[in-house]
Parts: C-alpha cells; sequence; structure tokens
C-alpha cells in the first residue's frame, strides 16, 4: 500500500529565501508525482506534474524533482514570498489515476 | 488550462437531510472523476472513483449506499450524501482526470471544493 510522507509538516522562513519542501513515497512504482498548493478553505491548485520517466520540471520559481529509486521527490521554490504562503501537497498517482497525498507542508513567508 | 467547477460552494443543512453536490468539467470531457474528504488540518482522502456511464468504485470503509454517485456524462458528476450527519461535515473535493486532453496521463485538476456543515 502506497504511503506518502511529507518533511517538514510545517515551515516558516522570510522573504527572500530559497527553500526545499521533501515528499516520499513507499512503493516507487508511481506514474507520476503531483505537486500542488492549497490556500486556507480553498481547493488544489495543480503546480507540477513529474512522469515516472522524468526527473524534474520547472515552472517559474518551482523546480520538482523525483528519484522514484529512493522513494523521493523535492519541491524547491526560489526567492520566496508571501504570497507563497500556503499548504503544499504532494501526491503520488498509480496507473489507475488515484492520488495517494501526503500529509502538507504549510509554509509561511515572512515579509 | 482545465477548469473544474463545484456546486454549491457551502452548505448548511439538517440531520437527516440529503445534500447533492456537482462536480462539472467546463472545459473538457472527463471520463473519470474522483471524489476526495478533507477534515480540517488533515491531508485529502480518496473515497470514489467515478467513471462515466458505470457504477463508482468506493474506497475501503466508505459507505456506497451513504455517498451516492452519479457519473452521468462525461462533464458532470455528483455526489450525494444521504441522510447527513454532523460527523459528515466536511470539505468534499472533486478533481477530473484530464488524460483525454491534455496528453498527460492522469493529471488531474481540482475543484474548488464544498463545504458542508451538518447541524
Amino acid at each position: 500500500k502506497q504511503e506518502v510522507t511529507q518533511i517538514p509538516a510545517a515551515l516558516s522562513v522570510p522573504e527572500g529565501e530559497n527553500l526545499v519542501l521533501n515528499c516520499s513515497f513507499t512503493d516507487s512504482a508511481i506514474y507520476n508525482l503531483q505537486w500542488f498548493r492549497q490556500d486556507p478553505g480553498k481547493g488544489l491548485t495543480s503546480l507540477l506534474l513529474i512522469q515516472s520517466s522524468q526527473r524534474e520540471q520547472t515552472s517559474g520559481r518551482l523546480n520538482a524533482s523525483l528519484d522514484k529509486s529512493s522513494g523521493r521527490s523535492t519541491l524547491y521554490i526560489a526567492a520566496s514570498q508571501p504570497g507563497d504562503s500556503a499548504t503544499y501537497l504532494c501526491a503520488a498517482s498509480s496507473n489507475t489515476g488515484k492520488l495517494i497525498f501526503g500529509q502538507g507542508t504549510t509554509l509561511q513567508v515572512k515579509p | 488550462g482545465a477548469v473544474v467547477s463545484q456546486h454549491p460552494s457551502w452548505v448548511i443543512c439538517k440531520s437527516g437531510t440529503s445534500v447533492k453536490i456537482e462536480c462539472r468539467s467546463l472545459d473538457f470531457q472527463a471520463t473519470t472523476m474522483f471524489w476526495y474528504r478533507q477534515f480540517p488540518k488533515q491531508s485529502l482522502m480518496l473515497m470514489a472513483t467515478s467513471n462515466e456511464g458505470s457504477k463508482a468504485t468506493y474506497e475501503q470503509g466508505v459507505e456506497k449506499d451513504k455517498f451516492l454517485i452519479n457519473h452521468a456524462s462525461l462533464t458532470l458528476s455528483t455526489l450525494t450524501v444521504t441522510s447527513a450527519h454532523p460527523e459528515d461535515s466536511s470539505f468534499y473535493i472533486c478533481s477530473a482526470d484530464t488524460v483525454s486532453r491534455t496528453g498527460v496521463n492522469n493529471e488531474q485538476f481540482f475543484g474548488p471544493g464544498t463545504r458542508l456543515t451538518v447541524l
């Protein structure tokens, strides 16, 4: 059974700092790995999707990496801004399309 | 991008009533939609997988007679919480699989969620 873990659970950084969010999964037979952002009381916004054959994806200040052999993915946020404050969720997908979510990392970027 | 809507965005109801939540893919067809539940300060838990024209597949521990799912068209899935009780109060989120539109297998786009409060 796939289990997804995110560390840390919460993170507070000053504005402008680069930061890394970690995600680990127990079953390396994933179809893809997806990173999402969730603002309080809102739905999910898809940030990046890495297919199992890929090692990383980039979008603006965000870079996500995937290492299936070690069961790890990281989300790198460069030059953080207060608007980046949110909960970040990673989810591993099986070939049936089911997503298994981590517990999330709540990020606070202080001005 | 792929847009998924949910209606209503929030609902308050009395215990024992039934509540229907709609999930629509606005600019694409979704053969598969998923329903999740999220309790405060917790992550999303998959409730069921909904395929157009067939019965939904429920996750272990989810009562199919309580959470009725209908996926009548390629753009609409509904979740009905029957005889709702306070413990059913939660944030319900749907997602749609965009494999047929973007060419990227199994990328899911999520609706904005529905906050259900049962008094």
